[in-house]
């Protein structure tokens, strides 16, 4: 039991450079979210899903689409990396949205 | 809309002392509060929570009660240990269809030996 995985651990790109982070989860949640952390700004959401086929925008959305492509996976997509966008990038996942559990990370770095 | 405010940090304490983060919010109708706590290279991990007013969250020596008169949730703990030296996050949800988590900004703490 994986919990929630999370791929790469580590990017660094150059601004206008596009890249897919990718999440998994084994736990059959139904919720899956996507959280970006910076420094002294705890976590902001960008986007979640609340059930397989849906997706909503969260606080900071620009710049970033989207994919829940099954039950298990939700794909954070950057279409034109920004040095705005370096930051550490976290999936969630839920089964009642109260109670959210967190892949490892994957920190990115944009030039 | 929502939000959290927490004790700004870093916190640091020696071994044993006891630990107090404070924690308000701001929130329309009845949220559930959480804490979560982040070690160093990790994801957050939930540490505990409350759902209503006057309940009473632990885990791990770690409390924290559910205020609505004060609109508090403030992390405590008797008596600290190396191993706590994390970043907490205050937090709360409010019922919807996705239920999202709003945080606070986290309080960085190092425990000393």
């Amino acid at each position: 039991n994986a919990g929630v995985t999370q791929t790469p651990k580590f990017q660094v790109l150059k601004t206008g450079q596009s890249m897919t982070l990718q999440c998994a989860q084994d736990m059959n949640h139904n919720s899956m979210y996507w959280y970006r952390q910076d420094p002294g700004m705890g976590l902001r959401l960008i986007y979640y899903s609340a059930s397989e086929g849906t997706t909503d925008k969260g606080e900071v959305p620009n710049g970033y689409n989207v994919s829940r492509l099954n039950k298990r996976e939700f794909s954070l997509r950057l279409e034109s990396a920004a040095p705005s966008q370096t930051s550490v990038y976290f999936c969630a996942s839920s089964a009642t949205g109260e109670v959210q559990f967190f892949g490892p990370g994957t920190r990115l770095t944009v030039l | 809309g929502d939000s959290v405010t927490q004790m700004e940090g870093p916190v640091t304490l020696s071994e044993e002392a006891f630990l107090t983060i404070n924690c308000t919010y701001t929130a329309t109708g009845y949220p559930s509060l959480f804490w979560y706590v982040q070690y160093p290279g990790e994801g957050l991990q939930l540490l505990l929570k409350a759902t209503k007013a006057d309940d009473k969250g632990s885990n791990k020596g770690f409390e924290a009660t559910y205020r609505k008169e004060t609109t508090s949730f403030h992390l405590e703990k008797g008596s600290v240990q190396v191993s706590d030296s994390a970043v907490y996050f205050c937090a709360l949800t409010r019922s919807g269809s996705a239920r999202q988590l709003t945080f606070g900004s986290g309080t960085q703490l190092t425990v000393l030996p």
